[in-house]
């Protein structure tokens, strides 16, 4: 599976839109990009994923860039309950039998 | 509908002690896995399973082992515990053999101290 790079920490203020960003440069034209939030040491939470479309659901939406090369995950109403680590995982289809590979994740604070 | 529950939720062994994590899924999900924590980490996968019956080793699996008896329970052994497995434990489950990628459902941990 490709490799990630995402911002170690980022801060956003309550109501604001949180914009986090995730480079994977090196993906394959079979791979989803899949974004999970883990809050406070619970255990992941999926939010969404996509392979070229962008993508919305009730929690956030996902644009990926034409190339694939980077995506960005809004939440675009933040509130404090937000305040999670966010992990960008690319994953391939097919054999790869859901098997994730977690980087460090982005740190995102949301301020009163 | 629990999801995925994980058994215990907290566990201290001595060094040499043994152990299984147990995790259920009513979810009728074909995958099933499980993940260690350490502080500041990322999840690593140990070891997975894509069916009953079924294992396999992931990232980390030295010092555990797993069954996969029944479809909706995957269990982790620690044979002889060591304080190197002092992590947090997720369970994970997701749906398998079908054309487009599903997301994960992940338990709320196992918390296991090794002294």
């Amino acid at each position: 599976d490709a490799k990630t790079t995402q911002p170690t920490s980022m801060d956003c203020a309550e109501g604001r839109a949180a914009n986090l960003p995730c480079n994977h440069s090196t993906i394959s034209g079979n791979e989803y990009v899949y974004w999970y939030r883990q809050i406070h040491s619970q255990g992941p939470q999926y939010i969404i994923h996509g392979l070229k479309n962008n993508e919305t659901n009730e929690m956030a939406s996902l644009i990926i860039t034409e190339d694939r090369k980077s995506s960005t995950l809004i939440l675009p109403h933040a509130t404090l309950r937000d305040t999670a680590v966010y992990y960008c995982i690319v994953k391939a289809g097919g054999t790869s039998y859901g098997k994730l590979t977690f980087g460090q994740g982005t740190i995102l604070t949301v301020h009163p | 509908n629990a999801g995925v529950t994980q058994t215990p939720k907290f566990r201290v062994l001595k060094t040499g002690q043994s152990m299984t994590l147990l995790c259920a899924q009513d979810m009728n999900h074909e995958y099933m896995y499980w993940y260690r924590q350490d502080p500041g980490m990322g999840l690593r996968l140990i070891h997975y399973s894509v069916g009953e019956g079924t294992t396999a080793k992931g990232e980390v699996p030295d010092g555990y082992n797993v069954s996969r008896l029944k479809k909706q329970n995957f269990l982790l052994g620690l044979e002889s515990a060591a304080p190197s497995q002092t992590s947090v434990y997720f369970c994970a489950s997701s749906y398998g053999r079908t054309a487009r990628n599903t997301e994960a459902f992940f338990g709320q941990g196992t918390r296991l101290t090794v002294v």
